[in-house]
């Protein structure tokens, strides 16, 4: 399996763009999770989805973020407007249940300007 | 709620020095799982271990061991003869096995430097 994969690695954008984050699970895993990598806040989770139903989303900072998983295979993390504030490592993960080994993705590097 | 604690920020250690990293955590839970990462300079996550709250054995994989005490809500870690490549930001996580899904809960990361 080539892991949780997550494009693109490396994001540059203008305050104001939208932004999409997307992640490839691993075949099987049935839970999905977003997260947010900055040195003041440390690792944040966003949000989870367990079998593609959205379970907490109490980690999203506001309306301007946005997740969907709309299959088994695929999920994005939408950011709109973005703003130099969110400029951050977003990392994606998978499990099986929630219980077994979490993997990462290599996440993605989002610089806004 | 669940919490986790990394109380050491920074460690600095020279090579072949033995250093523990310390993991304190909180829980309403009797049934969770706790995992340790690594993180290198390259920014992945790679996964250490996962340690169930009912298996309170010591655990030893080569230079890495782990202490679990449920006593004192501990789950400690020991690097044994520490070498460079272990410098890297070490965390600590949590998760509960009643949330649907299980998500996993962030310490805020110990980092080890090992100088030669």
């Amino acid at each position: 399996d080539a892991g949780v994969i997550q494009s693109p690695r490396h994001e540059v954008t203008e305050m104001g763009q939208e932004v999409t984050l997307r992640c490839k699970p691993i075949s099987g895993h049935n839970s999905l999770f977003w997260y947010r990598q900055t040195m003041m806040r440390g690792l944040e989770l966003l949000i989870y989805f367990n079998n593609n139903v959205p379970i907490d989303d109490s980690g999203m900072p506001e309306d301007r973020f946005s997740a969907k998983m709309p299959n088994a295979s695929f999920s994005t993390l939408k950011i709109q407007p973005s703003e130099p504030r969110d400029s951050a490592v977003y990392f994606c993960a998978s499990s099986f249940a929630g219980i077994d080994g979490y993997t990462f993705g290599s996440g993605t590097r989002l610089t806004v300007v | 709620a669940q919490k986790v604690t990394q109380a050491q920020t920074e460690i600095s250690v020279v090579e072949k020095e033995d250093v523990t990293l310390d993991c304190v955590y909180e829980t309403r839970d009797t049934t969770y799982y706790l995992f340790w990462y690594k993180q290198p300079p390259s920014g992945e996550l790679v996964f250490l271990i996962r340690r169930n709250s009912f298996d309170e054995q010591n655990e030893i994989s080569g230079r890495y061991s782990w202490n679990f005490q449920k006593s004192t809500s501990s789950f400690n870690f020991t690097i044994t003869a520490s070498q460079v490549v272990d410098s890297a930001v070490y965390f600590c996580a949590l998760s509960e096995a009643g949330n649907q899904g299980g998500k996993l809960i962030f310490g805020q990361g110990t980092e080890l430097s090992v100088k030669p």
